[in-house]
């Protein structure tokens, strides 16, 4: 258990809904990130943060946002969504934000877009 | 650009050893190597930073040339619970100079330990 916790663990939903996954960091983590694994393109970087504030950004279509509150906890928002949407989305956190930072990774958010 | 591991695939019998690689065409502050079994999330296994620091499992080895942007992940005396895909994910210098966290992931190095 890597003490970074996501909800919920499995999504269904139709093509142009939005959906909500919620990740918490581990205690003391400052920053978190959100990536996307899918069998075609891998394990994809999306979007970095850091006490709240926007780090760096990967490759995230518009219609995804995300966002980190004051208690750290980070949201990511996918709307419009589409068949290639149907992934396994990770939240990771870190003390800081740094490339010297080890990176623990949560259990994922299934996402299953019919 | 991602990283490119080598081999693909890798098939062992308990107690062999092995060595995965990862390869970047860009300058690399670290590399981070990580294990997912199937179904689950990556699990932490190793950072190699650029200036020599590591960090990470005692029984894990890995080294980092900085000059040829290459690293490796040893596996010795390799137990079942060692199967899996293996990740190494790079953090790149970005053009505006700040390289924070952004990890850019290989495509995975499956590796399958019999009894």
């Amino acid at each position: 258990d890597s003490g970074v916790t996501q909800t919920p663990k499995h999504l269904i939903t139709a093509t142009g809904q939005r959906v909500t996954l919620r990740c918490s960091p581990r205690s003391g983590d400052l920053s978190v990130y959100w990536y996307q694994q899918s069998l075609d393109q891998g394990l994809q970087f999306l979007i970095q943060y850091y006490n709240g504030e926007e780090r760096a950004k990967g490759n995230i279509l518009e219609r995804f946002s995300a966002q980190q509150f004051p208690d750290l906890h980070s949201e990511l928002n996918l709307s419009s969504l589409e068949l290639g949407d149907s992934a396994l989305y990770f939240c990771a956190s870190s003390v800081a934000g740094d490339y010297y930072n080890e990176q623990f990774f949560g259990p994922g958010t299934r996402l299953t877009v019919l | 650009q991602q990283p490119v591991q080598s081999p693909q695939a890798v098939i062992l019998r308990e107690g062999e050893d092995a060595v995965i690689n990862c390869s970047s065409s860009k300058a690399l502050y670290s590399v981070h190597w990580y294990r997912q079994k199937h179904g689950e999330a990556p699990v932490f296994l190793m950072i190699l930073l650029k200036g020599g620091e590591q960090k990470g499992h005692e029984k894990i080895s890995a080294s980092f040339n900085e000059k040829k942007q290459q690293s490796s992940l040893y596996l010795t005396a390799s137990q079942l619970s060692y199967s899996g895909t293996y990740f190494c994910g790079s953090v790149n210098l970005n053009a505006g100079g700040t390289s924070y966290g952004k990890l850019t992931f290989g495509q995975g190095t499956i590796l399958t330990v019999h009894p």
